[in-house]
């Protein structure tokens, strides 16, 4: 199974600043996904980090807001810009297994905007 | 549209015998997953199920019926440590290719 390693692993902003999270795999994938998980809800899928091509995002979610980054196979960034209070959550990563069977999650990063 | 609903609470006895329900309405249907998800934790992966039937690994089994668009995790001989969230995702390959989660199920394992 792929492990999947996130900094920072929580933070502390202010309002109207920006923070980047990365996500490394340890070996070559795919496909990369980073999703949102509010307090006490289920996980909602942001975008799919797309090697060599822009992200494919879902509704409600934009590239001005969440910019995205994958330059290789193994690694990944996104991008909370513009924070506001509402940005407050959990950001997870994901990866899909080499069998397209499981998915692995990185350990998330815990996010509060003051 | 897009719909995954589970039941939100489910409390259960230690020993006991566990069935988490899972329905679902997508667009396009490439597998059904659980994961397990421990407060503050990140969810890890149970099961999958792409045909109909039942998935069994050791105390935990998964089942899936397409054409009832309908899936339930079943735990058995519960442990404390099964207090946790359980998330059902369908794999979605109709448009963009993604994971759809519902909404979550925690489970309280009592004593």
């Amino acid at each position: 199974s792929a492990v999947i390693s996130q900094k920072p692993s929580r933070d502390i902003c202010q309002r109207g600043t920006s923070l980047t999270i990365q996500c490394q795999v340890d070996s070559q994938v795919t496909m990369m996904f980073w999703y949102r998980q509010q307090p006490g809800q289920s996980l909602t899928l942001i975008a799919t980090a797309n090697q060599g091509s822009e992200a494919t995002y879902e509704s409600g979610f934009v590239i001005d807001k969440f910019p995205i980054s994958r330059p290789n196979l193994t690694f990944s960034t996104l991008t909370v810009s513009n924070m506001s209070p509402e940005d407050s959550s959990i950001y997870l990563c994901s990866d899909q297994g080499l069998d397209y069977n499981e998915q692995f999650f990185g350990p998330g990063t815990r996010l509060t905007v003051l | 549209g897009q719909n995954i609903d589970q039941p939100t609470e489910m409390t259960a006895t230690e020993g006991a015998i566990v069935q988490i329900n899972c329905t679902y309405q997508t667009s396009g249907f490439n597998g059904l997953f659980w994961y397990q998800q421990h407060a503050g934790e990140a969810p890890t992966f149970l099961s999958y199920n792409v045909l109909d039937g039942l998935e069994e690994k050791g105390r935990f089994s998964s089942f899936l019926s397409r054409s009832k668009g309908y899936s339930y995790l079943l735990l058995k001989e519960l442990q404390m440590k099964d207090s946790a969230s359980y998330l059902c995702a369908v794999r979605d390959l109709s448009g963009t290719y993604k994971y759809i989660f519902g909404t979550g199920t925690r489970l309280k394992v009592l004593a």
